[in-house]
């Protein structure tokens, strides 16, 4: 089967560091896809790992393990606008996403 | 405004009624993906095309429902019958034929069935 697990919702406080931690076992798997979700909003595109190891682009950095079917997305410097659902994505072969159920993060002051 | 459109964006009707959503994928994107969301869930495939043609459709895409894409240009899903279980926010995504895997997401079609 598809399964992809992430965290229902954290919260964390304005300039602090977060990990979102996101496991997968999925068929044909090719790459790893982060994207965030305002409320009633599209997703949009934040990263996407093919290779093992650590992306940074700019406050956010991804990482991927492929033997360990692990990925994390790590936000810097949190500010108030980063509150947001945070969608991890296993990208399958043919080119369709498998979406986990999004963690919701809360940024306090 | 070059990304990926879609209408309406909100559509409440009353159960039996059949309904139809348009998704304009971003220009020269040859794919693009339907996607079913409901709410605290990540979106969930339904189908995709490559061009005119429809490669896959998932389990989710009941008899009920029917994808379009006549030109390979902008798409159409259609749902008949509707049910209050098909409320969601239905997602359209379009994606560059080559040099990027990346989908980007339409802003989505609120369908709220009575």
């Amino acid at each position: 089967g598809q399964n992809i697990d992430q965290p229902t919702e954290m919260t964390a406080t304005e300039g602090a560091i977060v990990q979102i931690n996101c496991t997968y076992q999925t068929s044909g798997f090719n790459g790893l896809f982060w994207y965030q979700q305002h409320a009633g909003e599209a997703p949009t595109f934040l990263s996407y790992n093919v290779l093992d190891g650590l992306e940074e682009k700019g406050r956010f950095s991804s990482f991927l393990s492929r033997s360990k079917g692990y990925s994390y997305l790590l936000l810097k410097e949190l500010q108030m606008k980063d509150s947001a659902s945070y969608l991890c994505a296993a990208h399958n072969q043919g080119g369709k996403l498998i979406f986990g159920q999004g963690t919701e993060l809360s940024v306090k002051p | 405004d070059t990304g990926v459109s879609q209408n309406p964006r909100h559509k409440i009707t009353k159960r039996g009624q059949n309904v139809t959503f348009r998704c304009d994928p971003i220009s020269e994107h040859n794919r693009l993906y339907w996607y079913r969301q409901t709410l605290g869930q990540g979106p969930e495939f339904l189908t995709y095309f490559q061009n005119e043609a429809q490669l896959e459709k998932s389990r989710l895409l009941s008899d009920r429902f029917s994808a379009e894409r006549p030109k390979g240009s902008f798409s159409t899903l259609e749902i008949q019958r509707t049910e209050q279980g098909d409320s969601a926010m239905y997602l359209c995504a379009s994606r560059p034929k080559v040099s990027t895997d990346t989908q980007y997401f339409g802003p989505g079609t609120r369908l709220t069935v009575l």
